[in-house]
């Protein structure tokens, strides 16, 4: 069974950093790209970026590719995000997902992150 | 980047009902589109992949139509299970983008 869960989250002040964990299992982590996703309050979803299945290329949303690093440890079945400069619109529920040619298949349960002083 | 306009946002429904959800693409998605199922709490589930492609295990009340920029998910006869939230998500290019979402609520 595919399972992604993500760890990492809390009550983070403004300008800081943080970095969001998801664990992989019930496949071959390292056969597959994935992905961050962001929920907001608002429900809104945010594709954030991807990294490639050996971790040698990622992309971005332009909109947060100078404060958001993708990475990932395939011996650890772990996908990483790096959050740096952190403000109030990046509070939201955060979700890793697998990567396919057909999107995305399974996502995490979501990890909450909220910005405030 | 693509945008991608979802309708309704809301939907109140009776079991029993057939009910269409759309999602409008500002620009031609080649049928990269997916359909996802969120219930509160829940991590999303993929219903529809590719347009029309049922998920393996998804039952088949459940139905993805369209081309170009409209695609369509179809509930053929709402069951209790099937209140939630969906939306869809364009995989034909970078940025992916998402519909702002459709909740389906009991009437």
């Amino acid at each position: 069974e595919v399972q992604l869960v993500e760890s990492g989250g809390g009550l983070v002040q403004p300008g800081t950093s943080l970095k969001l964990s998801c664990v992989a299992s019930g496949f071959t982590f390292s056969d597959y790209w994935m992905s961050w996703v962001r929920q907001t309050p608002g429900k809104t979803m945010e594709w954030i970026g991807d990294i490639k299945y050996d971790g040698s290329y990622t992309n971005y949303v332009s909109s947060l590719k100078n404060r958001f690093t993708i990475s990932r440890d395939n011996a650890k079945s772990t996908l990483y995000l790096q959050m740096s400069n952190v403000r109030s619109e990046d509070t939201a529920t955060y979700y890793c997902t697998r990567g396919t040619t057909e999107g995305f298949d399974y996502w995490g349960q979501g990890v909450m992150v909220t910005v405030s002083s | 980047d693509i945008q991608m306009t979802q309708s309704p946002s809301f939907l109140s429904a009776s079991v029993g009902d057939r009910v269409t959800i759309n999602c409008k693409a500002s620009q031609n998605i080649n049928k990269y589109l997916n359909w996802y199922q969120q219930k509160l709490g829940e991590a999303p589930k993929r219903l529809i992949y590719n347009t029309n492609n049922l998920q393996t295990g998804i039952p088949s009340r459940f139905s993805g139509s369209g081309s170009g920029t409209d695609y369509t998910l179809t509930i053929s006869s709402l069951q209790p299970e099937d209140f939630a939230t969906y939306f869809c998500l364009q995989h034909n290019s970078f940025p992916y983008t998402f519909g702002a979402g459709t909740k389906l609520e009991l009437k």
